[in-house]
């Protein structure tokens, strides 16, 4: 089983709608959680961390579920911007600066 | 602002030749990476360094050598190249994981081994 899994889509919507994705990890240890944003041909970057209690940047909300071992990303009104593809990224201990990436989650909106 | 910078950007080698990729970071990070990118299996780790001197396998470790010539500088060597090695190969680095651990990419290395 692979240590961090995404549904590899791709996810075809149409601008304005709300789209979800999750991501499951398999090491119940996994102490910290990242969302990157990737473009065709692209380096990753970071588009938002994933705190215990959920957070939200703007049309973007995170969540996390320790006891299921999943992270979401919620992205509301969509833009034709938002096309990429969306990676979910697992730190395994707190003390390690070691990433495990998910093979991500590809999006598309269409006008 | 530089960030991380990894070349060369495209690369065609012949099965057997070797090379290096370069890799620097001005951002005084401690970690740094080697990821590789192939089509349907996401990024996987290649080696890492936690600090200067030190360097850890990842995922996929066989077939390169690393080096962490100093706190900037992380290079990727393949020895003898194979076309299984034909990938986008990533450059990164990240702070120490108290302060937040943002890891940082380079712009990607493209290399085809024929």
């Amino acid at each position: 089983r692979k240590e961090v899994e995404q549904d590899p889509g791709p996810f075809n919507v149409p601008e304005g709608a709300t789209v979800a994705f999750n991501c499951t990890y398999s090491n119940s240890a996994s102490q910290s959680f990242f969302w990157y944003r990737q473009d065709c041909r692209k380096e990753p970057k970071l588009l938002m961390s994933v705190y215990s209690s959920g957070n939200e940047d703007g049309r973007f909300t995170a969540q996390l579920n320790r006891a299921s071992q999943y992270i979401s990303l919620l992205i509301r009104d969509s833009k034709l911007s938002d096309s990429a593809t969306y990676l979910c990224v697992v730190r395994l201990t707190y003390n390690t600066d070691k990433l495990i990436f998910g093979t991500g989650t590809r999006l598309q909106v269409f006008p | 602002n530089a960030g991380v910078t990894q070349t060369p950007k495209f690369q065609v080698l012949k099965t057997g030749q070797s090379m290096t990729l370069q890799c620097a970071q001005d951002m005084n990070h401690n970690s740094m990476y080697w990821y590789r990118q192939d089509p349907g299996m996401g990024l996987r780790l290649i080696y890492y360094s936690a600090s200067e001197g030190t360097t850890d396998k990842g995922e996929v470790p066989n077939g390169y050598n690393v080096s962490r010539l100093n706190k900037r500088e992380f290079s990727l060597r393949l020895e003898s190249a194979a076309p299984s090695q034909t990938s986008v190969y990533f450059c990164a680095s990240s702070g120490r994981a108290s302060s937040g651990n943002t890891i940082y990419f380079g712009e990607g290395s493209w290399l085809t081994v024929v």
